[in-house]
């Protein structure tokens, strides 16, 4: 069964820091990785996809990189702003389900 | 840009009544999804939906719940006889074809059982 483990729990860093988060998986035989935002109360907002096949994906300031055979996916956020403060969940979607396994979040407090 | 809309954003209801929580998914796409998440726990996947059937479900699925698509633009979930652990924020979710494609989640229905 796909576990999916994220650290660290929460952090926060003054405005402008460059920081990562990390996201774990138990299983590699996934098909895809996806970045979510969730800001408090409310839905998912899809930050970035990563195939299986690839190894990173960027958007503005947003950058994830996946390696798949070690179960692991970074989300690297340069210049982090206060908007930015959210929590940030990963979730992937393993070869035997269509559903996505989510972690449990990063709650990130950017502070200005 | 196209989004998955939901209603109500927020229900509340007795113990034991049903509730229909209903989601319009993105005009062109196939394949739909519930999940909830239970305050302060993570996100968990209920059930997927594609050619008007039930393709996957969780163990949390039981035969409380039931989800249809009634007509060529609603998704809904429907909870028989709910329970006070049912609270929780339920999301819809909907995507356009391969497993490769992006799931677009809707703004999800805090749905409160007192």
């Amino acid at each position: 069964k796909q576990e999916v483990t994220q650290i660290p729990a929460a952090l926060s860093v003054p405005e402008g820091e460059n920081l990562v988060l990390n996201c774990s998986f138990t299983d590699s035989a996934i098909y895809n990785l996806q970045w979510f935002r969730q800001d408090p109360g409310k839905g998912l907002t899809s930050l970035l996809l990563i195939q299986s096949s690839q190894r990173e994906q960027t958007s503005g300031r947003l950058n994830a990189s996946l390696d798949k055979s070690s179960g692991r996916s970074t989300l690297y956020i340069a210049a982090s702003q206060p908007g930015d403060s959210a929590t940030y969940l990963c979730a992937v979607m393993g070869y035997y389900g269509q559903n996505f396994v989510f972690g449990p979040g990063t709650r990130l407090s950017v502070l200005p | 840009e196209p989004e998955v809309t939901q209603t109500p954003s927020h229900q509340v209801t007795q113990m034991g009544q049903e509730v229909i929580l209903r989601c319009v998914p993105i005009s062109n796409h196939l394949y739909f999804y519930w999940y909830r998440q239970i305050l302060g726990q993570k996100v968990e996947f209920l059930v997927s939906f594609y050619n008007n059937e039930i393709s996957e479900k969780s163990e949390i699925f039981d035969d409380q719940f039931s989800v249809e698509r009634p007509d060529g633009s609603n998704f809904t979930l429907k909870i028989r006889s709910t329970k006070l652990e049912d609270s929780a924020m339920y999301f819809c979710a909907s995507r356009d074809g391969p497993l490769t494609d992006t799931q677009y989640f809707g703004p999800g229905t805090r749905l409160t059982v007192l």
